[in-house]
């Protein structure tokens, strides 16, 4: 599978709201709602986000959501902070225990 | 508390072997899919395969069939991944994760870097 197209960068003022798509095929994003936002800072592992295309795991901030339409999932940080400045990848299934990740997204706090 | 706790980092030559290893302690080991993430240096991250402990059930991403075995033990809580002759090409950091459900990674494992240098 081809990696899911997220844009190079975005970037906010602190308090701003950002959002990051990730667009990709019928076969991935468009056909599951098994998809999920990982974010990672320098030299650190990923931490999970959001999956199920919505979904917050414990501890994760409100301003954190996702959604999607049809091939393309989005991730939106409201409230945007410091701490936020990280780079995001979303991730898919694409059905047969078969998986893709997002080209990534660098998020810059202004 | 879940963990996963990766090996530490490697330093190999071309065409040498190489078993890196993710230890799960805090939850039951055989009850969750474990998947297999490398992240080349400065590159984003790229999913290998997952493997299912409690019946070893293994897949892998199409384009990584072939280069690559992964395999657990139960009976220790373990899941590796292995090479059986590096190229230069594999230099990476590799992490392991634990599948809460389908595309959801909740624990990661602090990841292992592998250099392969002549």
């Amino acid at each position: 599978q081809s990696a899911l197209t997220q844009p190079r960068s975005v970037s906010g003022s602190p308090g701003q709201s950002v959002t990051i798509s990730c667009t990709g095929t019928s076969s991935d994003v468009g056909g599951y709602k098994f998809v999920s936002w990982y974010q990672q800072h320098p030299g650190k592992a990923p931490k999970l986000m959001i999956y199920d295309v919505s979904e917050r795991p414990s501890g994760v901030p409100d301003r954190f959501s996702g959604s999607k339409s049809g091939n393309t999932a989005s991730l939106t940080i409201s409230g945007l902070q410091a701490e936020d400045e990280a780079d995001y990848y979303c991730c898919s299934y694409a059905g047969s225990y078969a998986y893709v990740f997002g080209t990534g997204t660098k998020v810059t706090v202004l | 508390e879940v963990q996963l706790v990766q090996s530490g980092a490697e330093v190999k030559k071309p065409g040498e072997s190489l078993k890196i290893s993710c230890k799960g302690s805090g939850y039951s080991f055989t009850n969750y899919w474990i998947g297999w993430v490398r992240q080349m240096p400065g590159k984003g991250l790229e999913w290998m395969g997952i493997i299912y402990p409690g019946a070893s059930d293994t897949r892998y991403s199409p384009s990584l069939q072939g280069q690559v075995t992964i395999s657990a033990d139960k009976s220790i809580n373990t899941a590796y991944l292995q090479w059986s002759s590096l190229k230069a090409s594999d230099t990476a950091i590799y992490y392991c994760a634990r599948l809460l459900s389908i595309a959801a990674c909740d624990s990661w494992g602090q990841g292992t870097l592998v250099t392969v240098s002549s």
